[in-house]
């Protein structure tokens, strides 16, 4: 497809467990980020890729959470010992440009940590 | 004085109207700001951006005004349509940065 693809969708999982969140961008673009957002929320800066490295992970809320991009274009978002606080929709964006410019976002992936 | 019009969280419009979405940004350094739209169960789709150096921008149907004295930005959707039901985000960038950092978002709801 032509977008940004997200797997899984929906994602329900018990608490403690470990989730991994896949992003296949657009192709082409260099740049991929990860958005968390919570019910009745903006999208929240999570981490950033410019190819293969994270060129800035302070959005990550804690060391539960890593991200990988180990050949510049897929991206995996990976969650330790899940929390319930930790339920939202998780959004990857992609884009062609080096500084912010039009993000192109995939649908999400919601997860449920009951 | 100006007006500065205040961020509501939801909106009610008439088919046809004319709809009017404010947001308010925080940092003064902000460079680039995106207005979103996004409908339910999807990801924010792009509608429109401006640079700091503009004070207007017009797309199809939809204009963005920016009043950088007072760190306020709008979004006018004319002749607002049943698809254009969704919430709708401002989003600021620094120069030089790639962050965006999103607004509250306003939900649009259009009456027939």
């Amino acid at each position: 497809g032509a977008g940004v693809s997200q797997t899984p969708s929906n994602k329900v999982t018990e608490k403690g467990k470990y989730v991994e969140l896949r992003c296949d961008p657009i192709s082409g673009h260099t740049a991929l980020y990860w958005y968390r957002q919570s019910l009745g929320q903006g999208p929240e800066f999570l981490i950033y890729f410019q190819g293969t490295g994270a060129a800035d992970d302070s959005g990550l809320p804690n060391d539960r959470f890593f991200a990988v991009r180990p050949e510049g274009s897929v991206s995996t978002l990976k969650i330790q010992r899940t929390e319930r606080g930790d339920s939202a929709v998780y959004l990857c964006a992609s884009s062609s440009s080096k500084s912010a410019g039009e993000l192109f976002f995939g649908e999400g992936s919601r997860l449920t940590v009951l | 004085g100006e007006s500065v019009g205040l961020h509501l969280p939801t909106l009610s419009v008439q088919e046809g109207d004319n709809s009017i979405i404010n947001c308010a940004y925080s940092n003064s350094a902000s460079d680039y700001f995106i207005w979103y739209k996004q409908e339910s169960g999807k990801g924010p789709q792009f509608i429109i951006d401006i640079r700091s150096n503009m004070d207007k921008r017009q797309g199809q149907r939809v204009t963005v005004l920016l009043n950088k004295t007072v760190k306020h930005l709008s979004l006018q959707i004319a002749a607002t349509q049943p698809g254009d039901s969704a919430v709708y985000f401002c989003a600021e960038n620094l120069a030089n940065d790639y962050k965006l950092s999103f607004g509250a978002g306003t939900t649009v709801t259009v009456r027939a």
